[in-house]
C-alpha cells in the first residue's frame, strides 16, 4: 500500500460528460502529480501541485482541469468525455519539490472508461 | 519541453538472459529516477540516481546515470519470471517542478 488513496477505482460514463477523479496524497506530501496512461502506453504528464499550487502543466487538455485543496487533496476533473479520453488516471504524491525531491508514490489509479 | 525516449518499446527474453533498456532525455536533468509496474499494477518506485557517472546496484539491477546526466540505463542480469513487468524512467528536470516519465520499455521473459 502506497499511501496514496484514488477514488473511484473505476468509472464509466457516457460521451459529452463530466466526471472528478479524487485523490488523497500521503500523509505529509505536499506534491501531487496526475498522470494519464492509455492502454499500454506510457505515463503522460498532466499537472503538479505543490501545497495547493499549481507548479507545472504538461500536456492536459483545455477540457481538463485540477486544483489541490487545503487540506493536500487533489481533484481532477474531465468534461466534454471523448472515446479516447479512456484510460487509467494515476495520482502519485511525493514530499515535496526541487531537485533534491524523494520518489514520487503512485496510487492504484482511476480506470475511466467512456462510451 | 522536456522528452524522455525509452528503447526498447518490448522485450521478450529467455529466462535466465540479461536484459537493458535505455533512457535519454533531450535535456539535462538533475535526477533520475526508475519504475517498475507490474501488470495491472501501479508504478513503484525503484531508485533514484543523482550524480553524474552514478552507478547503482540492487541484487540483479544496475541502474547507470550518463556522464552528462542525459542518459540512463537499467540492467537486469539473468532475468526471472518475477522481473516482468514495464520498466519507466523518469527524469527531473532542473527546475525540479516536473517528473518526465519515459514510455517504458515492457519486458516479457518466458520460462
Amino acid at each position: 500500500d502506497s499511501g496514496v488513496t484514488q477514488t473511484p477505482k473505476h468509472l464509466i460514463t457516457a460521451t459529452g460528460q463530466r466526471v472528478t477523479l479524487r485523490c488523497s496524497p500521503r500523509s505529509g506530501d505536499l506534491s501531487v502529480y496526475w498522470y494519464q496512461q492509455s492502454l499500454d502506453q506510457g505515463l503522460q504528464f498532466l499537472i503538479h501541485y505543490y501545497n495547493g499550487e499549481e507548479r507545472a502543466k504538461g500536456n492536459i487538455l483545455e477540457r481538463f482541469s485540477a486544483q489541490q485543496f487545503p487540506d493536500l487533496h487533489s481533484e481532477l476533473n474531465l468534461s466534454s468525455l471523448e472515446l479516447g479520453d479512456s484510460a487509467l488516471y494515476f495520482c502519485a504524491s511525493s514530499i515535496g519539490q526541487g531537485r533534491m525531491n524523494t520518489e514520487a508514490f503512485f496510487g492504484q489509479g482511476t480506470r475511466l472508461t467512456v462510451v | 519541453g522536456q522528452q524522455v525516449m525509452q528503447i526498447p518499446q518490448y522485450q521478450h527474453v529467455q529466462e535466465g538472459e540479461d536484459f537493458t533498456t535505455y533512457c535519454n532525455s533531450s535535456t539535462t536533468l538533475s535526477n533520475i529516477q526508475w519504475y517498475k509496474q507490474r501488470p495491472g499494477g501501479h508504478p513503484v518506485f525503484l531508485i533514484q540516481l543523482v550524480k553524474s557517472g552514478e552507478v547503482k546496484k540492487q541484487k540483479r539491477l544496475t541502474f547507470q546515470f550518463g556522464e552528462a546526466k542525459k542518459n540512463s540505463s537499467l540492467h537486469i542480469t539473468a532475468t526471472q519470471t518475477t522481473d516482468v513487468g514495464t520498466y519507466f524512467c523518469a527524469g527531473k528536470n532542473n527546475a525540479g517542478n516536473m517528473l518526465t516519465f519515459g514510455g517504458g520499455t515492457r519486458l516479457m521473459v518466458k520460462p
